[in-house]
């Protein structure tokens, strides 16, 4: 079956420091790879996504690139503040038609510290 | 417009009731699904919901769980005989159509169950 594996937490980073949390999957099929954030207080919300290999899906500074050979998905960001502290989740969608459910990663939660 | 909404937004229960939790997906979504996030693991698939076609239930952890969707608007995901592994957030989300894997979820911002 489809898994998700990512970089465990918590992660604790100074403000304006580089971000990298490691995300690698197993599919079946031909997967697109989703990075979905939860803010304190707040609902689920998309970051960014890829759909097939080697795109580079961005939003808000933060960057993952849609690996194939290695199967991975990495988030990163040149530089952190404090307002993206939140839960990182890493998630993928397998392509067939009928298979549509979401398959999450366990979530890395990011602190940045002023 | 308006996003994923759910209701209630917190339901404390006593172990053994039935409880009831409610989303309303986006206007105009066909596709609608249930996670459950227990604390400190990641989100788990429950049960999926496109147009008319019969439901993914191939989540559901055991038959105390059910879900309705009318149409395609509003589910319900029901609880029997609740029991405190039951606590969780329940979060419901939705998609504009589900014809393959490129379409986004959006997810309403969850009800937090808490079985005593």
């Amino acid at each position: 079956g489809n898994s998700v594996t990512q970089m465990e937490g918590p992660v604790t980073l100074s403000e304006e420091a580089f971000l990298t949390i490691n995300c690698t999957y197993t599919a079946t099929g031909y997967p697109s790879l989703f990075w979905y954030v939860q803010y304190p207080g707040e609902g689920l919300q998309l970051l960014l996504k890829a759909t097939k290999a080697d795109d580079k899906g961005s939003n808000k500074g933060f960057e993952a690139t849609y690996r194939k050979e290695t199967t991975s998905f990495h988030l990163e960001k040149g530089s952190v503040q404090v307002s993206d502290s939140a839960v990182y989740f890493c998630a993928l969608v397998e392509g067939s038609f009928g298979n549509e459910k979401l398959t999450f990663g366990t979530g890395t939660r990011l602190t940045i510290i002023p | 417009g308006a996003g994923v909404s759910q209701s209630p937004s917190n339901k404390v229960t006593e172990k053994g009731k039935d409880v009831e939790l409610r989303c309303d997906p986006i206007s105009g979504h066909t596709a609608l699904y249930w996670y459950r996030q227990r604390l400190g693991q990641g989100l788990e698939f429950l049960i999926y919901f496109q147009g008319n076609s019969a439901p993914d239930k191939s989540g559901l952890p055991s038959d105390r769980f059910s879900a309705e969707r009318t149409g395609e608007s509003v589910s319900t995901l029901t609880i029997q005989r609740t029991q405190q592994e039951d606590s969780a957030v329940y979060l419901c989300a939705s998609s504009l159509v589900a014809g393959g894997s490129q379409e986004t979820q959006y997810f309403g911002p969850g009800t937090r169950l808490l079985v005593l």
